[in-house]
Order: structure tokens, then C-alpha cells, then sequence
């Protein structure tokens, strides 16, 4: 079936603004994690869901950054007030299960998200 | 402190010689390590984790623990393999975050 989509695909917002981005795993998987890959570095680790609870949160730089998964599928990554360094390609990834021995990471295509 | 260190933002070589992106860690435990890649205009995809001692696309890769490296190698290059590749470490005892280096950008010239 189809992979991992997340939309939108590009967002610009102006400073300030809130914007929210959303993930559709595949369905079926337990573990979903959200990253955030500035430009010339690799993903950075924000968040880790298990179904609906977000156990690890660690990787939000900041209390503006919010992310949900209520119904243990589709995910939202919140950002309020968003600053210049907000800009960035947030990438949005699942599993099957939580063992990273066993189950791969699947990532979607990103959302690149330029705050003017 | 976790780190995943990538020294080489570029890697150039010919097609039909030998590979290797280097890939060092440090992390106070025993870390499961992967090697993500990345082709052009497509998404990241696991293509090894040390775990599975396994050889994908003539790829390999060893965990080496005394020098805390986890360097990928190919020994003939091709030009399809030409991508981004990451470096990825995950922490075994209770936690969920994934640790990526920078990357290094392979390219194989014909």
C-alpha cells in the first residue's frame, strides 16, 4: 500500500504565525517519530509515539513545538509562534513495531517549512 | 555526550573502485547503529544496521567498539550508488531517540 505521506509538502509562514503538519504512517504501525533535518545536517530527533502515547519527547527544542497522535495513526506536529529557525524539513517516520532490530523506520517525503 | 560524527561532507570516487564512509560514535553503553541513504528526489530508507551483519547492495558494515567506528564499505563502486548517506545510532537501555550524523555525499564517477 502506500507509504508514509505527509502534507503539506511546503509551508511558508511569517514569523509569528502557527503552523500545523501532519503524518499518515502506514497503517497498521506502532511506533511513529517526527524529525527535524536543517539544511546540510541530518534529522534530529523531536518526538517518539507508541500508538497514542508519546513517550519520548526529549528533541522538542522548545515548549512551542507540540505534537499529538490521539487516535494512535495520524500524527500532528504543532508549532506556535514560529521563528526563523523553525525553517526546515520536518520529516515524519513509522514502524511496524518498536524493537529497531527487528522493524525499520519508514519515512515520508517531509514537509519543508521556510518561516519568513 | 551521544554523538554521531561523519567527517566527510563529500566522497568522489570512480566507478569500480573501493568505498568507504566513515562513521564514528560516542555513546556510554552498547548503541545499535544503522546506515540510512538517501537518493536523489527520494526518501530516506534504512539500507543496514549492524545487528543484522548483513550485505546490502555489496554493502557492508562493522561495528568495531574498541575504535567506536561503524565505517560503511563497498569494495567496487557503482554509479547508482551515488546518494546521501547517514549515519545513525540508537541507545539500547530505554530510550527511544535516533542519533544521525551529517551525512556524507557520494558520488560515483563514471
Amino acid at each position: 500500500g502506500a507509504g508514509v505521506s505527509q502534507s503539506p509538502r511546503y509551508k511558508v509562514a511569517k514569523r509569528g504565525q502557527d503552523v500545523a503538519l501532519r503524518c499518515d504512517p502506514i497503517s497498521g504501525h506502532v511506533s511513529l517519530f517526527w524529525y527535524q533535518q536543517a539544511l546540510g545536517q541530518g534529522p534530529e530527533f523531536l518526538t517518539y509515539f507508541q500508538n497514542e502515547a508519546q513517550l519520548d519527547k526529549s528533541g522538542l527544542p522548545s515548549d512551542r513545538f507540540f505534537a499529538e497522535r490521539p487516535e494512535g495513526s495520524v500524527s500532528t506536529l504543532k508549532i506556535q509562534r514560529t521563528q526563523q529557525e523553525d525553517s526546515a524539513v520536518y520529516l515524519c517516520a513509522s514502524s511496524l513495531g518498536t524493537r529497531p532490530q527487528t522493524y525499520e523506520q519508514y519515512f515520508g517525503p517531509g514537509t519543508r517549512l521556510t518561516v519568513t | 555526550a551521544q554523538r554521531v560524527t561523519q567527517p566527510e561532507k563529500l566522497l568522489s570516487v570512480f566507478k569500480g573502485a573501493p568505498v568507504e564512509l566513515k562513521c564514528n560514535y560516542s555513546y556510554s553503553g552498547s548503541p545499535e547503529l544503522f546506515w540510512y541513504v538517501q537518493y536523489s528526489r527520494q526518501r530516506l530508507q534504512l539500507l543496514l544496521r549492524h545487528i543484522s551483519r548483513e550485505s546490502i547492495k555489496g554493502f557492508t558494515a562493522d561495528l568495531n567498539k574498541g575504535e567506536t567506528s561503524f565505517h560503511l564499505k563497498k569494495p567496487f563502486a557503482q554509479e547508482e550508488d551515488s546518494a546521501m548517506y547517514y549515519c545513525a545510532l540508537k541507545g539500547t537501555s530505554g530510550t527511544y531517540k535516533y542519533i544521525f550524523g551529517t551525512g556524507t555525499r557520494l558520488k560515483v564517477l563514471a
